[in-house]
C-alpha cells in the first residue's frame, strides 16, 4: 500500500524568498515520486519526477526536490518565489510493485505569494 | 507537446440527467484516466483504461461509467446525475501500460470540466 501526506494545506511566502512545500510518503516498494502544479482554472502540469536516478531532481521554473529515503520525504523547494508561482501543488507517489494505475495524489498545498 | 482536450470547461446539468464528459488525447497514449477533484480531497481516481474497450474501476466508480471505443477518446458517463457529483473532472493520459512491477509514467492532464448539478 502507498500513501502520501502533504504537511501544509496552505503556504504563504513573500516574493523573492525561498519556497518549501513538504511531502512525506509511504510505500512498500521503491517508489516513483512526482510534483504537479495546477494554476487557477487549469489542468495539472508536471513539475518534476523522481524515478530512482539522482536523488536531487531539478524541474521546470526553478523548482527542485530531494528524495530522502531515510526520512521518506520528497520536499519541493525553490530559492526565490515569483508571483507566477502562486498555484496548487500536488505530491504524487507511485508504488512500482502494485496497484492498478499506481498513482496516489496528496491533497494539495496552496502556495500564496505576497508582494 | 502532448495535448489532452476536454469537451467542455463548464457544464450545468439537472438532477437525473444523463451527462457525457469527453476527453481526447493526440499522442497515441495507451492509458487514459478520469479523476474528480474536490477541495481538501485532492484528486480521486474514478475509472481508467489501458486499451481500447478496456476499463478498470478506480477508487470511486459508483455512479459513473466509461467508454473507450477509440484509442484517443475516453468518455465519462453519469447515468443519472446527482448533486453530490458536482465537482471538477480531470482527464489524463500516459504513454504506456504499466507492467507488472513496472513504474507508472508521467500523466498528462486536460484543463478540466467544472460540472454543476442542480
Amino acid at each position: 500500500a502507498q500513501s502520501v501526506t502533504q504537511l501544509d494545506s496552505h503556504v504563504s511566502v513573500s516574493e523573492g524568498t525561498p519556497v518549501l512545500l513538504r511531502c512525506n510518503y509511504s510505500s512498500s516498494y521503491s517508489p516513483s515520486l512526482f510534483w504537479y502544479v495546477q494554476h487557477p482554472n487549469k489542468g495539472l502540469q508536471l513539475l518534476l519526477k523522481y524515478t530512482s536516478a539522482a536523488t536531487l531532481v531539478k524541474g521546470i521554473n526553478g523548482f527542485e526536490a530531494e528524495f530522502k529515503k531515510s526520512e521518506t520525504s520528497f520536499h519541493l523547494t525553490k530559492p526565490s518565489a515569483h508571483m507566477s508561482d502562486a498555484a496548487e501543488y500536488f505530491c504524487v507517489v507511485s508504488d512500482s510493485g502494485g496497484g492498478a494505475d499506481g498513482l496516489t495524489f496528496g491533497k494539495g498545498t496552496h502556495l500564496i505569494i505576497q508582494p | 507537446d502532448v495535448k489532452v482536450t476536454q469537451s467542455s470547461r463548464y457544464l450545468v446539468k439537472r438532477t437525473g440527467e444523463k451527462v457525457f464528459l469527453e476527453c481526447v488525447q493526440d499522442m497515441d497514449h495507451e492509458n487514459m484516466f478520469w479523476y474528480r477533484q474536490d477541495p481538501g480531497l485532492g484528486l480521486r481516481l474514478i475509472y481508467f483504461s489501458y486499451d481500447v474497450k478496456m476499463k478498470e474501476k478506480g477508487d470511486i466508480p459508483e455512479g459513473y461509467s466509461v467508454s473507450r471505443e477509440k484509442k484517443e477518446r475516453f468518455s465519462l458517463i453519469l447515468e443519472s446525475a446527482s448533486t453530490n457529483q458536482t465537482s471538477m473532472y480531470l482527464c489524463a493520459s500516459s504513454p504506456r501500460p504499466p507492467l507488472a512491477g513496472g513504474r507508472a509514467d508521467t500523466q498528462y492532464f486536460g484543463p478540466g470540466t467544472r460540472l454543476t448539478v442542480l
